[in-house]
């Protein structure tokens, strides 16, 4: 079946840029997407990418699609202590009709000042 | 902007009782789901429904049964609450036109 891999922590510094790692297995995957969970909240949409494309940057956050090796990585330019959150990478088929993700594990990213 | 509201923050039951996780949606989503997060587990899938009166078992239904009367409300019900459902209970809706899903807020759920 599907599986989606994650690390499951990341320590940066104020200012640095930030990059987390997923992996995916599902070769039929069509969309994938980052997550953010923020402390005692649920998820929130931040970017998805189409698997024809190799990259979508959205202001601070660059997401690269290698489809070849199913790997994806969210990169956030000068990270800041609001981004300490968990991340999440998720991938599902065609969003027409109904769509189920799967979900990695998540990635905790500690922002220390 | 969608909303997607989980009745409860925070409940404490005791083993063996009944519990209802209620999950709201005001945007006319036909899809709506039921996930657990733990630790280390990330989002495990215990139930969805297509559309209203639909329901499917995900991956970890076991001791879980759901109810989806109205278009807009997802009800996620504990037959017998046991410790091991203490967890962090996350439901989603999503729209047949939209991308990925909306999440409510959470709901963590003691059972001791």
């Amino acid at each position: 079946g599907e599986d989606v891999e994650q690390s499951l922590f990341l320590s940066v510094r104020e200012g640095d840029s930030s990059v987390i790692n997923c992996t995916y297995t599902d070769s039929s995957s069509t969309y994938l997407y980052w997550y953010k969970q923020e402390p005692g909240a649920g998820l929130q949409l931040l970017t998805y990418i189409f698997s024809n494309m190799d990259m979508k940057q959205d202001q601070r956050l660059t997401v690269l699609l290698n489809k070849k090796d199913k790997h994806l990585s969210l990169r956030i330019a000068d990270t800041q202590t609001g981004d300490s959150a968990i991340y999440f990478c998720a991938e599902g088929p065609m969003n027409t009709g109904f769509q189920k993700l799967v979900f990695g594990t998540g990635t905790r990213l500690l922002v220390s000042p | 902007d969608v909303k997607v509201t989980q009745s409860s923050r925070y409940l404490v039951k005791r083993t063996g009782e009944k519990v209802f996780l209620e999950c709201v949606q005001d945007m006319d989503h036909e899809n709506m789901f039921w996930y657990r997060q733990d630790p280390g587990l990330g989002l495990r899938l215990i139930y969805f429904s297509y559309d209203v009166k639909m329901k499917e078992k995900g991956d970890i239904p076991e001791g879980y049964s759901v109810s989806r009367e109205k278009k807009e409300r997802f009800s996620l019900i504990l037959e017998s609450a046991s410790t091991n459902q203490t967890s962090m209970y996350l439901c989603a809706s999503r729209s047949l036109r939209g991308h990925g899903y909306t999440f409510g807020s959470g709901t963590r759920l003691t059972v001791v």
